[in-house]
């Protein structure tokens, strides 16, 4: 198993311009979110999936739009990019969002916006 | 006033030293709590979970859970230069849609010299 892959690994952005990060997941696990992770901040929960066709906004969803058509994939689309959305961005997958379930991390997206 | 509060060092310590890693929180409805270790530039992957109060031991780590006090600890015996990380807890209420939405600590990056 591949586990959890996020492409690409590191990404510049201009101000303004749109993007899509991949997350794939190969476990078949019904839950998957994303996170961004800033210095001093920890990781926060931007978007959440509990199943294909069903998303949810975390606590910072502002600037991001997710949609999941598949159990597979779930990616991450910045509308118009912006520098506060400078951060490392990881993608994690459990078979269920019930919290003794352990939660897989991808390897992360470094992001910089100019 | 961030809900989970997480002394980000850092924290330099020789080898086979004991470490304690801390971390307070103010929501009282956290009943799940976890520790996440982070590889430099690379995904967190969970190292310890705990629901409620009480203890949990695993080989060298020891995880503390104190719901009274809202306070818990993550240590570590006889320290190993491979343990060298950042340690992020991580908590989460439960019910409904509260499920999978994990709220973390800053992280604390710890250096084991040898």
């Amino acid at each position: 198993n591949a586990g959890v892959t996020q492409t690409p690994k590191f990404q510049v952005l201009k101000t303004g311009q749109s993007m899509t990060l991949q997350c794939a997941q190969d476990m078949n696990h019904e839950y998957m979110s994303w996170y961004r992770q800033d210095p001093g901040m920890g990781l926060r929960l931007i978007h959440y999936s509990v199943g294909a066709g069903i998303t949810d906004q975390g606590e910072v969803p502002n600037g991001y739009n997710v949609s999941r058509s598949t159990t597979e994939d779930f990616p991450l689309r910045l509308l118009s990019a912006a520098p506060s959305q400078t951060s490392v961005y990881f993608c994690a997958s459990s078979y269920s969002p019930l919290p003794y379930y352990e939660q897989y991390f991808g390897p992360g997206t470094r992001l910089t916006v100019t | 006033q961030k809900e989970v509060e997480q002394d980000p060092g850092p924290l330099s310590v020789p080898e086979g030293a004991i470490v304690s890693l801390n971390c307070t929180y103010s929501n009282s409805a956290f009943q799940y709590f976890m520790w996440y270790r982070q590889y430099s530039r690379k995904g967190p992957e969970l190292l310890m979970y705990t629901y409620s109060s009480g203890n949990k031991e695993d080989g060298r780590f020891t995880a503390q859970v104190d719901k009274s006090s809202k306070y818990i600890s993550l240590f570590i015996r006889d320290s190993q230069p491979s343990d060298s990380a950042t340690y992020l807890c991580a908590m989460s209420a439960a019910g409904g849609t509260s499920y999978g939405k994990l709220t973390f600590g800053q992280g604390t990056i710890l250096t084991v010299h040898p």
